[in-house]
């Protein structure tokens, strides 16, 4: 079957814009996550949610980063107000089980911020 | 806040010999995950190992996990070209959330 898809591939966003990433994950997993991944800080989890749509368990405390997730396979991620900061590969990913199991990448979403 | 960290940082050897990058963590976890990532791509899962588990194979993979250091190793038998990417470690955190948390990651090259 199919793996976990991302859309868009690339992204340019002006500074102050919003941006959505969508994030197709695997159906039948459990675990949803997104994570932000720079050369310095390497992967960063942003939010990440289990089998309640739409309840996100923020990784990072911030007021601007919000995920969706509308079907338990769909997920949207937000970020409101886009910063220069913000430049960064976004990757979602999603596990079948709650613990001890393994997370299926998409490709990511490569944001730039202008 | 960082939970796993891989050491080296870099690696690079020559085609055919082996490759050994370690990990270390912070607390107590329920399991320890290896990812590889070629440019441009997302991660890729290599191996779980479990608390109670000290060792575990795949192919030319051997993962160590000694829970009393808190650290981890990943060894590649007989590079290949091939296995050039990143690797990285990922651990949940035992009682507490379950979110899994990644390590920044050994560059890995091989050469020719």
């Amino acid at each position: 079957g199919a793996g976990v898809s991302q859309s868009p591939r690339y992204k340019v966003a002006k500074r102050g814009r919003d941006v959505a990433l969508r994030c197709d994950s695997i159906s039948g997993h459990v675990t949803l996550y997104w994570y932000r991944q720079t050369l310095g800080q390497g992967s960063e989890v942003l939010t990440y949610s289990q089998s309640d749509a739409q309840r996100d368990k923020s990784g990072r405390p911030s007021g601007r980063f919000s995920a969706e997730r509308p079907e338990r396979s769909v997920s949207t991620l937000k970020i409101q107000r886009t910063e220069q900061g913000d430049s960064a590969v976004y990757l979602c990913a999603s596990s079948l089980l709650r613990r001890n199991s393994p997370l299926h990448f998409g490709n990511g979403t490569r944001l730039t911020v202008t | 806040s960082q939970q796993g960290e891989e050491d080296p940082q870099a690696l690079s050897i020559q085609e055919g010999e082996n490759a050994t990058m370690n990990c270390s963590y912070k607390t107590s976890i329920n399991n320890l995950q290896w990812y590889r990532q070629n440019s441009g791509r997302g991660l890729v899962h290599l191996i779980l190992i479990r608390s109670n588990e000290r060792e575990k194979h795949s192919g030319r993979l051997r993962v160590t996990l000694d829970t009393s250091k808190k650290s981890s190793s990943l060894l590649i038998t007989a590079s290949r070209a091939a296995d050039t990417a990143s690797y990285f470690c990922a651990t949940d955190r035992l009682n507490r959330d379950d979110k899994i948390i990644f390590g920044k990651g050994t560059r890995l090259h091989i050469l020719p």
